[in-house]
């Protein structure tokens, strides 16, 4: 059972247009939620995050949009560029219980932007 | 990802061997994850350690895995008589202090192949 699906696996942008990633999740009980970026051979490396206290936060090109009744998040990258292009993972955590800490990632999505 | 390191990269073992992944987190961190990605999937978290005490074992395998992260040196991530289906890329992320809102910082990986 999923509890953070990202059900796109790949998007393709123009450079210097929008690319807006999706973000689902089914754990009422998610209040922190983070974006990472991945490119091949190596870790993850942490980009944004959101607080379930927040609507938005943004951060240079990078925003990221909680709706909390729709258990929905979006990273929107603008202007897109070529550099950007690598996996996005979604990831979400919860304070409770025993599992403080740990994240619950997403499938990925894999962007592509073209020059 | 800066600062934690993670080693072997690669490692190559024939079925029914032991495979150990060390990982040494970021100098001051003293909470250590272990994550396994399969091809095609996301991140699933696997143990959550602080110096010598696992806090949460909830993702790991019951059989054959094993986790520590001693006093003094890395964490190590043990796994006894690897199987095909042990083959992924596994993860090891350290963050100062537990709880939600703390960003974890990954390594590069440990990619296991089991031939």
């Amino acid at each position: 059972d999923q509890q953070v699906k990202q059900n796109s696996p790949s998007l393709s942008v123009q450079e210097g247009r929008i690319s807006i990633l999706n973000c689902d999740y089914t754990n009422s009980m998610f209040d922190y939620f983070l974006w990472y970026k991945k490119y091949p051979a190596e870790g993850p490396t942490f980009l944004i995050s959101i607080s379930s206290i927040k609507d938005k936060n943004e951060d240079g090109r990078f925003t990221v949009f909680l709706n909390k009744s729709a258990k929905h998040l979006s990273l929107h990258i603008v202007p897109s560029q070529p550099g950007d292009s690598a996996v996005y993972f979604c990831a979400a955590s919860a304070n409770y219980g025993g599992s403080q800490g740990n994240l619950i990632f997403g499938k990925g999505t894999k962007l592509s932007v073209k020059p | 990802n800066a600062g934690v390191m993670q080693n072997p990269r690669h490692l190559v073992r024939r079925r029914g061997q032991e495979a150990r992944l060390r990982c040494s987190p970021v100098k001051g961190h003293s909470h250590v994850y272990w994550y396994r990605q399969l091809p095609e999937e996301g991140l699933k978290f696997m143990v959550y350690l602080q110096k010598e005490n696992i806090i949460d074992e909830s993702g790991m395998p019951k059989e054959r895995f094993s986790a520590e992260f001693p006093k003094e040196g890395p964490s190590i991530l043990r796994i006894q008589q690897v199987v095909r289906g042990d083959s992924a890329a596994y993860f090891c992320a350290s963050s100062p202090q537990s709880g939600v809102n703390t960003e974890a910082f990954f390594g590069q990986g440990t990619r296991l192949t089991v031939v």
